[in-house]
């Protein structure tokens, strides 16, 4: 089984600081395969980045992900009000097929 | 408009069983993988099922294979969840999920809840 782990649980940052989020998997994956997710309170998830640095469809620049092998991070580069949610990366390929980290909360110091 | 919208949740009994329902709209349908996938109260995310655009290819999680059975009707743009032999650790919020390639959920309805009590 392929167990994606994100740190930090919680990162408390303000307003136009940036923030980044750490995704570390078990072993390697294809970057194609890792994916991050927004989740707002009471909203379902929203696909962000997709192979591991490609930005979904209508998701801003200030979002930006990178990493390859086991390491992987999604950076947002000055924290809009609306960016506080939390994270998740996803991978594919593994055993479950489809597995998520746990979550990292970007909340408003 | 794209989107995907869960129906069917409600509240069950241990041992029980319900159908969760997926009508998609705006999008070829025919042409995405789907998949469900949970959230319990207060948790993180959990892929369930997969099943691809012609239906040849389903998958299951471990957590609910032999219970839970993935379907789809491209000719009505929806997709069920049929869910038996229900448990309280089946209680959550469960989306739909369209994959363009199949491995990212590119749109996820705003989730259809089950709760498992007697």
């Amino acid at each position: 089984e392929i167990v994606l782990t994100q740190s930090p649980g919680t990162l408390s940052l303000s307003p136009g600081e940036r923030a980044t989020l750490s995704c570390r998997a078990s072993q390697n994956i294809s970057s194609t395969y890792l994916a991050w997710y927004q989740q707002k309170p009471g909203q379902a998830p929203r696909l962000l980045i997709y192979g591991a640095s490609s930005r979904a469809t209508g998701i801003p620049d200030r979002f930006s992900g990178s990493g390859s092998g086991t390491d992987f991070t999604l950076t947002i580069s000055r924290l809009e009000p609306e960016d506080f949610a939390v994270y998740y990366c996803q991978q594919c390929g593994g055993s479950p097929l489809w597995t998520f980290g746990q979550g990292t909360k970007v909340e408003i110091k | 408009e794209v989107q995907v919208v869960e129906s069917g949740g409600g509240l069950a009994q241990p041992g029980g069983s319900l159908r969760l329902s997926c009508a998609a709209s705006g999008f070829t349908f025919n042409s995405y993988d789907m998949k469900w996938v949970r959230q319990a109260p207060g948790k993180g995310l959990e892929w369930l099922s997969h099943i691809s655009s012609s239906s040849s290819i389903i998958y299951y999680a471990d957590s609910v294979k032999g219970r839970f059975t993935i379907s789809r009707d491209n000719a009505k743009n929806s997709l069920y969840l049929q869910m038996n032999s229900l448990r309280a650790e089946d209680s959550a919020v469960y989306y739909c999920a369209a994959s363009k390639q199949y491995y990212y959920m590119d749109v996820w309805g705003k989730g259809a809840t089950v709760t498992v009590s007697s």
